[in-house]
This record gives C-alpha cells, structure tokens and sequence, in this order.
C-alpha cells in the first residue's frame, strides 16, 4: 500500500506569509506526529495526534504554528507569518496505534524555506 | 530529561568493510525501546533496527546489528559488508512508554558515506 505522503515536496516564501503543510499517513494508521529538522540536526517533536485530536502539542515552538487533523486522517500543519527560522524540513509520521514499540513510518518531508 | 549524543558527524568506510556508529542516551526510566533510522539524500527517514531496553538480546536485522549496553546506556550500531545503498545519515533515537505521546527522542545524526 501507500506510504505517507506529504505535499508539496518543496515550499519557498516570503517572510511573514502563511503557509499549510499537508500529511497523508498511511491508511488507518491512528496516531499521526509532526517533526521539524533543521539543516544538519536531528527532527524535533512539534505534535502528536491520536485520532483527530492533538494529544500533545508541547513541540510547537509558539503560537504561530497550529495543526488540524479533522477527519482523523489528513493533516495540516499552519505556520502563520512565517519567519527565517522557520526554514526547515517538516516531517511527518504516522503509526498503526500510539505505542512507544508501534514503528514511526515518515513521509520524504516538505522543505520550506522563508526567504 | 532523556537525551541521546551521537558523537560521531561523519564516518566513511570502504565498501564491503564493517562500520559501527556510537550512540548513547540518558534515561532515568527503566522501561524504553531504542531505534536507529536512515536517512538517505531522498530525505525518506527508514527505520533499520529496533531494541527493547528489557530484552538482553541485541537485535539483529540482517546485515545490521546492535551492541546494547544497558549499563553504560550504549546503543551502537553495527553495519556488516557495507554497501553503496547504506550512505545516509544515521539517527539513533530513544521512545518511553511512560510518556504520554511517545515521541522520538533523537540524537544529531552521523552521516555515513560508503566509498567504491
């Protein structure tokens, strides 16, 4: 079947536009993460849902980033007036049910970056 | 707080030879599992080899196997007859059953390069 999928693959924009990064987690799979990683670091946890709610979204790095997963499938990461340092690749990952041992599958991840 | 250090930024090894990447973590917790993922130039992260911190057997995928040192907090990870396919960048990460989100808990990465 389908892995995860992210669109689009590359995102270029201007400093204090608005920007939706959009995930497609494999089908059925419940829980669903986002992650930041940044030039030459390791992913950083931004969110996790479980269904359609936001379990825990103690990564977001402040109010300008928001997430939604309405359905309990699709989700949108937001960034609103986005800034330089906000350029980064955002991943996201979906797994068959929340569990520490439950396999992470990723999407190739959205590159964005804020001119 | 849990952490995981990767102290090695890049290695490159001869094709055919074996490597071993270095990871070590900090936890105060008893009950954790312990991952390595790969992530090629395609960006696509891929887990390679996954270790139950209860389980005293070191995991073993193949051509890739773990040396867990559960007392020193050593995950190591070991590539046999390294081939082109395996140049990535190679994240060791921690997950705690006792959190309420199970994230990762990712180390910097070591970018490994096999050369012809």
């Amino acid at each position: 079947g389908a892995g995860v999928s992210q669109t689009p693959s590359n995102k270029v924009t201007e400093k204090g536009k608005y920007v939706e990064l959009r995930c497609d987690p494999i089908s059925g799979h419940t829980a669903l993460y986002w992650y930041r990683q940044s030039l030459g670091q390791g992913p950083e946890f931004l969110i996790y849902f479980q269904g359609t709610g936001a379990a825990d979204d103690s990564g977001l790095p402040n109010d300008r980033f928001f997430a939604v997963r309405p359905e309990g499938s699709v989700s949108t990461l937001k960034i609103q007036r986005t800034e330089r340092g906000d350029s980064a690749v955002y991943l996201c990952a979906s797994s068959s049910q929340a569990g520490a041992t439950n396999e992470q599958f990723f999407g190739p991840g959205t590159r964005l970056t804020v001119l | 707080a849990q952490t995981v250090t990767q102290s090695q930024p890049e290695m490159s090894v001869q094709e055919a030879e074996t490597v071993t990447l270095s990871c070590t973590y900090d936890t105060s917790e008893n009950n954790y599992y312990l991952f390595w993922y790969k992530q090629p130039p395609s960006r696509q992260m891929i887990l390679v080899i996954r270790q139950e911190a209860y389980k005293q057997q070191n995991a073993t995928e193949n051509r890739f196997s773990v040396n867990f040192q559960k007392a020193a907090k050593s995950f190591s990870l070991k590539i046999s007859d390294s081939q082109l396919g395996d140049t990535a960048m190679y994240f060791c990460d921690s997950s705690h059953p006792d959190h309420s989100n199970y994230q990762l808990i990712w180390g910097a990465g070591t970018k490994l390069i096999i050369k012809p």
